[in-house]
């Protein structure tokens, strides 16, 4: 069964310091890559995602993730956050054409002022 | 463009009991997701639609069971609720999820008594 693992439960920046969020799936067939966030009292949404292609996937609000097939990686990132990045961020991957997302237990980000 | 909207916000029922929720997706698209949302478990797919035709569904008992109407509306019935349905039921919706971003509602929250 497809799952995906997130590294990392809970993490504390400080302003303007680099972010990098694991992700790693187990499935070996062709997948879809999804990051969403979820900013608090807001719904989730999109951060950016990968189907086929270029595997370095750029994003909303700067931030961007790169798919390493060899490691069923797909890792976030954002080289300088922000206070307002302070949300609950997603990974998520569904077979291609299986219609059924699969998310990680997701990661809690709190920037510090 | 009016979002994905899902009714009621908020549902209270006790063990034993039926509840239906609703799904509005956003106007033209005609694939709906729902998902469940809870603390121990995290984002867990249901099941999805398109066109009226449930094309994949996740790992939940009979008792959780759905449909979509003509009109793209969807909606999910939980039967005989047990106190372990208490959660955030989320529906996303898209043009066509072989291509297409999801876009999520706001989510009911169910409480089991």
């Amino acid at each position: 069964a497809q799952s995906v693992s997130q590294h990392n439960h809970h993490v504390i920046l400080s302003e303007a310091a680099s972010l990098e969020l694991g992700c790693n799936y187990s499935y070996g067939g062709t997948v879809n890559l999804f990051w969403y966030v979820q900013y608090p009292g807001q719904h989730l949404q999109l951060l950016l995602k990968y189907f086929s292609g270029d595997p370095l996937v750029k994003g909303i609000k700067g931030f961007e993730a790169e798919f390493i097939k060899s490691k069923f990686s797909f890792n976030l990132r954002k080289p300088s956050v922000q206070w307002s990045d302070t949300a609950e961020y997603f990974c998520a991957v569904e077979r291609t054409g299986g219609f059924k997302t699969i998310f990680g237990a997701g990661t809690r980000l709190f920037v510090k002022a | 463009k009016a979002g994905v909207t899902q009714t009621p916000r908020y549902l209270i029922k006790t063990r034993g009991q039926q509840v239906t929720l609703s799904c509005s997706p956003i106007s033209g698209h005609r694939s709906v997701s729902w998902y469940q949302q809870t603390p121990g478990q995290g984002l867990q797919f249901l099941f999805e639609y398109f066109s009226e035709t449930q094309r994949n569904k996740g790992n939940f008992p009979g008792r959780f069971s759905g449909r979509q109407f003509s009109n793209s509306r969807s909606e999910m019935n939980v039967s005989t609720l047990e106190l372990g349905d208490s959660a955030l039921y989320l529906c996303a919706s898209s043009i066509d999820r072989a291509t297409d971003t999801q876009y999520f509602g706001p989510g009911t929250r169910l409480t089991v008594l």
